[in-house]
């Protein structure tokens, strides 16, 4: 199997705090991680990509200082949302990837809601 | 920048019959891709993958890749209401890239 959990699945927090979101691969040791916003409508969009061990590699015009990523074992990375505004609030999906697969494996993804 | 385009549809077939879903992409170097199912309010979920030209069959699904003419489809036989969904086509980021650029999805209803 290939089971990714993320947790929480939901989130509701205030304007200017900070949220974070872990992801877990399962049964597997998944070398690099992915994380993925999704607005409305809109197709999934890269954030960053998260190797174990070492410092997440974040796509253009995502703010790392902002979006802090964590990848502390082959199971677990974290992404926290630092000084959260409402223009965040999105649909954020991790994924992992086995060592020597392609295929990516997606968490069930959290709701982040900034009021 | 690596692009994969989708008709974004929507697509909508009855129960029963086959759906066709196209996807092309810019990267003449991408070796694998991707078909992924979305249904609303949930995350994707892997359907299929396939790295060469032709056909390969899972089930109801068929992916087919035509490296030359840079496009892969998915076909879906015997739809069923259950298949509605969005089906996002992904591939590498450029070749070999262990990232994935995906499409912006086809929505397909069935409808019974």
């Amino acid at each position: 199997g290939a089971v990714v959990s993320q947790h929480p699945s939901r989130v509701i927090c205030k304007s200017g705090t900070s949220v974070k979101i872990e992801c877990r691969s399962l049964d597997f040791q998944a070398t690099t991680m992915f994380w993925y916003r999704q607005f409305p409508k809109q197709s999934l969009m890269l954030m960053a990509t998260s190797n174990e061990g070492s410092k997440a590699t974040y796509e253009q015009g995502v703010e790392k200082d902002k979006f802090l990523i964590n990848h502390a074992s082959l199971t677990l990375s974290t992404l926290t949302v630092t000084s959260a505004h409402p223009e965040d609030s999105s649909f954020y999906i991790c994924s992992a990837r086995k060592s020597g697969y392609n295929e990516q494996f997606f968490g069930p993804g959290t709701r982040l809601t900034v009021l | 920048q690596k692009e994969v385009e989708q008709n974004s549809g929507p697509l909508s077939v009855p129960e029963g019959a086959i759906a066709s879903l196209n996807c092309t992409y810019s990267d003449r170097g991408s070796q694998s891709f991707f078909w992924y199912r979305q249904y609303s309010g949930k995350s994707p979920e892997l359907i299929m993958f396939i790295y060469s030209n032709g056909d390969k069959e899972d089930g109801r699904f068929t992916a087919q890749l035509n490296k030359a003419s840079q496009y892969v489809s998915l076909l879906i036989r015997d739809s069923q209401p259950s298949d509605s969904a969005t089906y996002l086509c992904a591939g590498p980021t450029q070749g070999g890239s262990e990232k994935l650029v995906f499409g912006k999805g086809t929505k397909l209803t069935v409808n019974p």
